[in-house]
């Protein structure tokens, strides 16, 4: 099992440009997070998914957009990059239920905007 | 509000010098609280929850403890290879998020 994957591993975007971050969980996972992690401040919730085709508001969702078409992937959208946007991006995943109540994450994506 | 802060920001170790890592929260209707270990350029790897004030869990040099308002990661004869960034981040029951600190930057020495 590959886990949870991230791709790309790195970006570098001009002020104004789009991209989108993709996230691939092999664990048959329902739930799935997108992550923002700065310096000085611990990881924020910008997004998640409790199935396929349903998503929701984090903390911090300003700027960003979301798709969960399929069950295994999850899709962060930036339409148009900002430097308060260069972060490093990480993608979670949970199995539903309250037995399992730990978060995998993936290796995380490195964003600059300039 | 909940608010998590972990301390020390930064702790240096000789190997082999224990210590304990401090976790203090307030969170609403915590609902378990979780420990990750994260190494540089790497996402957080789970290392325990606990769920009651009074649980404790061990895995090799590490026991996290936990009570109504704080949680400890102590790290005993800690090793070169226990260098890392550890997480807290209890979850808010009403929520039902994790709340994460800013992490403890500890190095080990040889």
């Amino acid at each position: 099992n590959a886990g949870v994957t991230q791709t790309p591993k790195f970006r570098v975007l001009k002020t104004g440009q789009s991209m989108t971050l993709l996230c691939a969980q092999d664990m048959n996972h329902e739930y799935m997070y997108w992550y923002r992690q700065d310096p000085g401040m611990g990881l924020r919730l910008i997004h998640y998914s409790v199935g396929e085709g349903t998503t929701a508001k984090g903390e911090v969702p300003d700027g960003y957009n979301v798709s969960r078409l399929k069950k295994q992937n999850f899709l962060l959208g930036l339409e148009s990059a900002a430097p308060s946007q260069t972060s490093v991006y990480f993608c979670a995943s949970k199995r539903q239920g309250s037995n399992y109540n730990e978060q995998f994450f993936g290796p995380g994506t490195r964003l600059t905007v300039l | 509000e909940d608010q998590v802060t972990q301390s020390p920001e930064a702790l240096r170790l000789q190997e082999g010098e224990s210590s304990s890592l401090n976790c203090s929260y307030t969170v609403s209707g915590l609902r378990g609280l979780f420990w990750y270990r994260q190494d540089p350029g790497k996402g957080p790897e789970f290392l325990f929850t606990l769920y009651s004030a009074g649980e404790e869990k061990e895995k090799e040099r590490l026991k996290a403890t936990l009570t109504k308002k704080e949680s400890f990661l102590h790290i005993t004869a800690p090793k070169p290879e226990d260098s890392a960034t550890y997480l807290c981040a209890p979850r808010d029951g009403s929520t039902d998020k994790l709340i994460f600190g800013t992490g403890t930057r500890l190095q080990v020495f040889p």
